[in-house]
């Protein structure tokens, strides 16, 4: 079955870019989404399609997908944007999620 | 405004049956493919089933094909999940989420609930 790979746990600094990466088997040629989960809150979509952001959700998240790596950029990093981060594409009619990042922003 | 509320959720022992529902607003139900994700405490998210708009086309994860059924009431704007012979690995919180298109398995969820607690234990 297919994978993605996430790091358990990214740290940033305020004011600094947070860069969390997700990995599969030629996840380039998929699309890929990103989901915001904070303690005790439901996931929000914040990245869909490799690069496209929801209304809504501030400029400063970003993504980028190519070869077996996808990537979310979070600039000019919030206290608020602490939280976990999904990656999540599909594969075979079965939709994969990484194992999630926990963003710390210290 | 995009509502999507789960209902449903409880106690259930090893073996047994639970359906879940969730009930939207805010949109035209029909239109939009509906989703189950699911969360075990402490845990990631973890995909469990999807349905098109119209019902005709249904995906569901390895690990409950054959157990839990997706489905849904256009007349009534709810979806549903019923979930047979539970075992104590389905224990979660279960969210239903509405995805970006009609067409299931495709795209992202661009909506979710607040979810619904199960857990099966004796």
């Amino acid at each position: 079955s297919y994978e993605l790979t996430q790091p358990p746990s990214v740290s940033v600094s305020p004011g600094q870019t947070a860069t969390i990466t997700c990995s599969g088997d030629k996840l380039g040629d998929k699309y890929v989404c990103w989901y915001q989960q904070k303690p005790g809150q439901s996931p929000v979509l914040v990245i869909y399609q490799d690069t496209k952001r929801p209304s809504g959700i501030p400029e400063r998240f970003s993504g980028s997908n190519s070869g077996n790596t996808a990537t979310l950029t979070i600039s000019v990093t919030q206290a608020m944007d602490e939280a976990d981060y999904y990656c999540q594409a599909w594969d075979s009619l079965t939709a994969v999620f990484g194992g999630g990042t926990k963003l710390t922003v210290l | 405004e995009v509502q999507l509320v789960e209902s449903g959720g409880g106690l259930v022992q090893p073996g047994g049956s639970l359906r879940l529902s969730c009930a939207a607003s805010g949109f035209t139900f029909s239109s939009y493919a509906m989703t189950w994700v699911r969360q075990a405490p402490g845990k990631g998210l973890e995909w469990v089933s999807a349905i098109s708009g119209g019902g005709g086309s249904t995906y569901y994860a390895d690990s409950v094909k054959g157990r839990f059924t997706i489905s849904r009431d256009n007349s009534k704007n709810t979806l549903y999940l019923e979930m047979n012979s539970l075992r104590a690995e389905d224990a979660a919180a279960y969210y239903c989420g509405r995805d970006d298109s009609s067409i299931a398995a495709a795209g992202p969820v661009e909506y979710w609930g607040q979810g619904t607690l199960v857990t099966v234990s004796s």
